[in-house]
C-alpha cells in the first residue's frame, strides 16, 4: 500500500540553526500538506501545496519558514533560525484532490535546545 | 471560521466494551466532509472513517461507525468491541467547500484489559 514518506524522523538542533524536512507524497497525489502538531494537540496545516503551488501559506511564520515543491512531486519545509518554540511534530499529508481524504506521514519530530 | 470541538479530553473503557467519542463542528456550508482520524503512541495519523454531509447514511468501517446528526451538527464515532489495539488519541475533522482541513484538539482513549 503507498505511504507518504518523510525525513528524518527525528530531528535534535540548537536554536537560531537551520533545519529541513522532507517529504514524498502518494504517487499521484496532487495536493501536499505540511502541519505542525503540538503534543497534545490537533495539527494545524502550515502551507498547502496544489502541484507545485502555494494554495494556502496563511499559517506559515514566512520569516523563518520557508516551503517548496519545486516538480510537484515531493516538498522540503524548511526553518532558519529554529527557535524553542519550533519544538514540535512536524506532519506531511497528500490527497488526491484539495478535499480528498488526506493521508498522512509518520513525522518528523523536532527537538530546539 | 470552522471550527471542530472534541468535549471529552480522555476516555478509558475495559476491552470488549463498546465506547463513543462526540464531536461538534460548526459549519456554514452546505457540501462538506467529515473525519476521525486515529493516532496511535506511534504517532501516524490513520484515517479511520470519512463521512460526506449530503449522504444521510451514517458511515461504518468494520468495528466503528458513525452517528452523523446533520441538523445538530454533531459526528460521534462509536467503537464497538474495543480492543487493545484501539488505544489511541483520536481527532475529529472536517474540511468545507475549499477551505483547509480542521482538527478537534483530540481525545485520548484507553482500552484497558
Amino acid at each position: 500500500e503507498a505511504e507518504v514518506a518523510q525525513s528524518p524522523r527525528y530531528k535534535i538542533t540548537e536554536k537560531s540553526q537551520a533545519v529541513a524536512f522532507w517529504c514524498d507524497p502518494i504517487s499521484g497525489h496532487a495536493t501536499l500538506y505540511w502541519y505542525r502538531q503540538i503534543l497534545g494537540q490537533g495539527p494545524e496545516l502550515l502551507v498547502q501545496f496544489q502541484d507545485e503551488s502555494v494554495v494556502d501559506d496563511s499559517q506559515l511564520p514566512k520569516d523563518r519558514f520557508s516551503a517548496e515543491r519545486l516538480k510537484g512531486v515531493d516538498s522540503t519545509l524548511k526553518i532558519q533560525p529554529a527557535e524553542l518554540g519550533d519544538s514540535a511534530m512536524y506532519l506531511c499529508a497528500s490527497s488526491f484532490q484539495s478535499t480528498g481524504t488526506q493521508y498522512f506521514g509518520p513525522g518528523t519530530r523536532l527537538l530546539v535546545l | 471560521a470552522q471550527t471542530v470541538t472534541q468535549s471529552q479530553p480522555e476516555m478509558s473503557v475495559q476491552e470488549a466494551e463498546t465506547v463513543t467519542l462526540s464531536c461538534t463542528y460548526d459549519t456554514s456550508e452546505s457540501n462538506y466532509y467529515l473525519f476521525w482520524y486515529k493516532q496511535p503512541p506511534s504517532r501516524q495519523m490513520i484515517l479511520v472513517i470519512r463521512q460526506e454531509a449530503y449522504k444521510q447514511q451514517n458511515a461504518t468501517e468494520n468495528r466503528f461507525s458513525v452517528n452523523f446528526q446533520k441538523a445538530a451538527k454533531s459526528f460521534s464515532l462509536k467503537i464497538s468491541d474495543s480492543q487493545l489495539g484501539d488505544t489511541a488519541m483520536y481527532f475529529c475533522a472536517s474540511i468545507q467547500g475549499a477551505q483547509k482541513l480542521v482538527f478537534g484538539q483530540g481525545t485520548r482513549l484507553t482500552i484497558n484489559p
